[in-house]
């Protein structure tokens, strides 16, 4: 079953905008990640946030999470064509080593 | 290699047929991972190897899934008696050490895997 869930599952936007999507879990959980996917085939790691951080920055990707809200979002800043695919967040129960995911958001940005 | 690689990158097999696909982990990656994504979702976990050994196989649908990882690198996800609902991606994923919950998975290309 999927743990996540990501808002919204779609996403239009022109180059140079920011993108926001948003992971919502149910469980408890040791970390959350979020994953890129081009073309429904392999995943690329973008970034790993643990349960005590609450913001991490990586290039033009900002991540926040809220584990009282058991929620977590995803910015990317000044997007590009390139950025175009699937973003999926996933967790780590604090008992588990399996990933759970959600469902992904598709995010389209147009030059 | 320096990532984790997949084969066949395309499967497409009849009804009732037997499959293998396989996968090759990150060089000293103790920890491999099966998923499955259908279309239009996210991966969902099939089987956890540490070492050798299923470490966790509560995500295999039913008995006519089964994953071997011998020597504790190169393992098969092996399908038998296939049927049209287990067409999907099939995922690998490695990871470095035995702080599984905490260790970054590094996926492979998938194999696509279509049962007519």
């Amino acid at each position: 079953s999927q743990q996540g869930e990501e808002d919204p599952q779609a996403l239009s936007i022109q180059e140079g905008e920011n993108a926001t999507m948003n992971c919502s879990y149910k469980t408890s959980i040791n970390n959350l990640q979020w994953y890129r996917q081009n073309s429904g085939r392999g995943l690329v790691h973008l970034i790993l946030i643990r349960s005590n951080e609450r913001e991490k920055h990586s290039g033009r990707l900002r991540v926040t999470l809220d584990t009282s809200k058991k929620s977590s979002s995803l910015l990317i800043t000044a997007s590009r064509a390139a950025d175009t695919a699937s973003y999926f967040c996933a967790t780590h129960s604090n008992s588990g080593y399996a990933l759970n995911f959600g469902k992904g958001t598709s995010l389209l940005v147009t030059p | 290699g320096a990532g984790v690689s997949q084969t066949p990158s395309n499967k497409v097999t009849e009804k009732g047929k037997y499959v293998e696909l396989r996968c090759d982990p990150i060089s000293g990656h103790t920890a491999l991972y099966w998923y499955r994504q259908s279309l239009g979702q996210g991966p969902e976990f099939l089987i956890y190897f540490q070492g050798t050994g299923a470490a966790d196989d509560s995500g295999l649908p039913n008995d006519r899934f089964f994953a071997v990882r011998p020597e504790g690198s190169v393992s098969t996800l092996k399908i038998q008696r296939t049927e049209r609902g287990d067409s999907a991606v099939y995922l690998c994923a490695s990871s470095l050490s035995r702080l599984a919950s905490t260790d970054t998975q590094y996926f492979g290309p998938g194999t696509r895997l279509t049962v007519l």
